[in-house]
């Protein structure tokens, strides 16, 4: 499975976009790109999927390369409610598929 | 309900003793995972279960860790002479699985473990 590396913490403030950015540099032909958010005390919850270029729903964006070798999440507009832990993960969607968790991204909202 | 469901939220036990946290997954859900997650770190995979057969097991840490899904639904994770390494948060998720799986897991709440 493709190993993945994005910052151990962010900080940002109310009201600003959020850019946090997954590097996947040996992300495999059947892979797609997951995100999921964890609040304290709760198991995580998925964000977004992606495969390449753009996918947007009511949360965030995903912004994907054409080389799939980092992909962004966005969050626009954060409220204090955003601060979690942000989880890339990477994997191929058959029946063996089982998610492997790094260590996430501590995005801390400031008022 | 209409999510996972693990029982029970909180356990507390002493060193040797032996344990059991339930998870009850979203109907209809095939698959289930059983992940464990120290403090300050995100999930550690233990075991995978499509319909009642453990499909991966290979995240068990020992063999102290045995999971169970017998009638394909409920599963139990057991764990014998406890340790107080093995202190952390249970988490339990179930996706649809099998050729329907998106990718998309279902948590639980976790069973917090203590072992004193």
């Amino acid at each position: 499975l493709a190993k993945t590396t994005q910052p151990i913490s962010m900080d940002s403030y109310e009201g600003q976009e959020v850019n946090i950015t997954c590097s996947h540099n040996n992300i495999a032909t059947n892979d797609y790109i997951t995100w999921y958010q964890q609040f304290p005390s709760q198991g995580p919850r998925f964000i977004i999927q992606g495969y390449k270029t753009k996918v947007t729903n009511e949360v965030a964006s995903l912004f994907i390369p054409a080389d799939r070798k980092s992909s962004t999440l966005s969050l626009p507009r954060v409220s204090l409610s955003d601060t979690a832990v942000y989880y890339c993960l990477v994997g191929p969607m058959d029946s063996s598929y089982k998610l492997i968790f790094g260590s996430g991204t501590r995005l801390l909202v400031r008022p | 309900g209409a999510g996972v469901s693990q029982t029970p939220s909180n356990k507390v036990t002493e060193k040797g003793k032996y344990v059991e946290l339930r998870c009850d997954p979203i109907s209809g859900h095939t698959a289930l995972y059983w992940y464990r997650q120290s403090l300050g770190q995100g999930p550690e995979f233990l075991i995978y279960f499509q319909g009642t057969g453990a499909a991966d097991d290979s995240g068990l840490p020992n063999d102290r860790f045995f999971a169970v899904r017998p009638e394909g639904s409920v599963s139990t994770l057991k764990i014998q002479r406890t340790e107080r390494g093995d202190s952390a948060v249970y988490l339990c998720a179930s996706s649809l699985g099998g050729n329907a799986n998106t990718g998309e897991l279902f948590f639980g709440e976790g069973s917090r473990l203590t072992v004193l």
